[in-house]
């Protein structure tokens, strides 16, 4: 009965590799989010996609690239891992772009770079 | 740059007590102000939230007091329970984003 799940929980991996998060709802909803939280517990949106169709593109390096194959998924690749890309990932998402006031979110990725 | 910026980053309250969280924000466009809880180990979620035209908004323990004049904003816990240690994170929305505060991390000892 998760709602918004994320896999992995946990990611542990050498800079300069490439590595992909998932993320899947299971509510139906139209909107989905990637944030990043950093070690401060800073939340900071990085992109938003809508039907597919990308909404937000925060100034996040083009070594992140997110991939929405269907509206209930919204996949999260990176390229390059840097130690300043260690953070928990969120995924999030809203039943529509006008509900993005109320985002449902997953239970995070804690990347860690080494 | 924090658009919203949040005080205190931690606070500790005796349970029953009342814990006090504060927000200020600059951009007059931001049109609603969300409160999201999160606890260890999990996402944020959605606790209570206010409009701009409204000066306090109550939902059960939890009350938002709003001053549009002073643009700030704060999350009052009333009869603090253990069950509430979380950190909180105040927030405020335009153009289909939200910008959080920094969060604020309650204890609340029993």
């Amino acid at each position: 009965d998760t709602a918004v799940s994320q896999t992995p929980k946990y990611l542990v991996t050498q800079m300069g590799n490439d590595k992909s998060i998932k993320c899947e709802q299971n509510l139906g909803h139209d909107t989905m989010y990637w944030y990043k939280q950093d070690s401060k517990k800073f939340l900071k949106i990085m992109f938003s996609y809508n039907n597919k169709e990308l909404i937000i593109n925060e100034t996040v390096p083009n070594r992140f690239s997110p991939k929405s194959p269907d509206k209930a998924h919204l996949n999260l690749h990176i390229n390059s891992l840097e130690l300043g890309d260690s953070a928990v990932y969120f995924c999030a998402s809203s039943q529509g772009l006008a509900d993005y006031n109320e985002q449902f979110f997953g239970p995070g990725t804690r990347l860690t770079v080494l | 740059q924090q658009q919203v910026k949040q005080s205190p980053q931690s606070l500790i309250v005796q349970k029953g007590g009342i814990s006090i969280i504060n927000c200020a924000y600059e951009n007059t466009a931001f049109d609603y102000f969300p409160w999201y809880q999160q606890f260890p180990g999990k996402g944020p979620a959605l606790l209570i939230a206010i409009r701009p035209d409204v000066s306090e908004k109550k939902e059960g323990r939890f009350t938002i007091s709003f001053n549009k004049s002073a643009k700030q904003f704060s999350l009052h816990i009333m009869d603090s329970q253990p069950g509430d240690s979380a950190t909180y994170f105040c927030a405020a929305s335009k153009d289909y984003k939200l910008s959080f505060g920094a969060g604020t991390t309650v204890t609340v000892r029993a």
